[in-house]
């Protein structure tokens, strides 16, 4: 199975601030990525796929970057209803696996 | 609007059984592959189960093969999950999803949406 491994595994930033998320897969995935928001007590939102692929509806201060191994998960200008726990997925095969997640708090 | 609705879980002991079920609506359930992921508590996700849109075709974790069985039924737009010879390490909540993607979501699948998930407890 395709290791994906998310760094950090948690961070603390304030309204405004540029954030960061990386992604890595323990072997190519090419494009086949895709991003989740999850806040306590929900279900994921889907955010991103085809690594940079911005779902309707979904902000665009959220952007998404990478190919291959290597894949990055950006939001501009972090909003209040932006911490969340983020999650990357590859779906280059089978099984899909999911990063570990990281944890967007509030500094 | 995609809604999926998952029922089933609850307290079950080790080697035990349960059958989760996802009624979908506001979709063509027919149209789509689906899939099971699980979320242990204050853990991450964890892809479980796809299945076609004709139900031919399934794929497994290694961590619930042999145990659990994915199937579906067109007809009552309805997802299941067969979960035997349960474990203290299977609880968790457990969503069902929607792929989306090439070949109906099946050759490639990101999911959106999920439903609200059900729990399940495997304890003593």
């Amino acid at each position: 199975a395709i290791r994906m491994t998310q760094s950090p595994s948690s961070l603390s930033a304030s309204t405004g601030d540029r954030v960061t998320i990386t992604c890595r897969a323990s072997q190519g995935v090419s494009s086949y990525l895709a991003w989740y928001q999850q806040k306590p007590g929900r279900a994921p939102q889907l955010l991103i796929y085809a690594a940079s692929t911005l779902q309707s509806g979904v902000p665009s201060r959220f952007s998404g970057s990478g190919s291959g191994t290597d894949f990055t998960l950006s939001i501009a200008s972090l909003q209040s209803e932006d911490f969340a726990t983020y999650y990357c997925q590859q779906y280059y095969n089978y099984p899909r696996t999911f990063g570990q997640g990281t944890k967007v708090e509030v500094k | 609007e995609a809604q999926l609705v998952e029922s089933g879980g609850g307290l079950v002991q080790p080697g035990g059984s349960l059958r989760l079920s996802c009624v979908a609506s506001g979709f063509t359930f027919r149209r789509y592959a689906m899939s099971w992921v699980r979320q242990a508590p204050g853990k991450g996700l964890e892809w479980l189960s796809g299945i076609t849109v004709s139900g031919e075709s399934t794929e497994y974790a290694d961590s619930v093969k042999g145990r659990f069985s994915i199937s579906r039924d067109n007809l009552k737009n309805t997802l299941f999950l067969q979960m035997n010879s349960l474990r203290v390490e299977d609880t968790a909540l457990y969503y069902c999803a929607k792929n989306l993607g090439a070949g109906n979501g099946w050759y490639t699948s990101w999911f959106d949406p999920w439903g609200l998930g059900t729990p399940v407890t495997v304890s003593s």
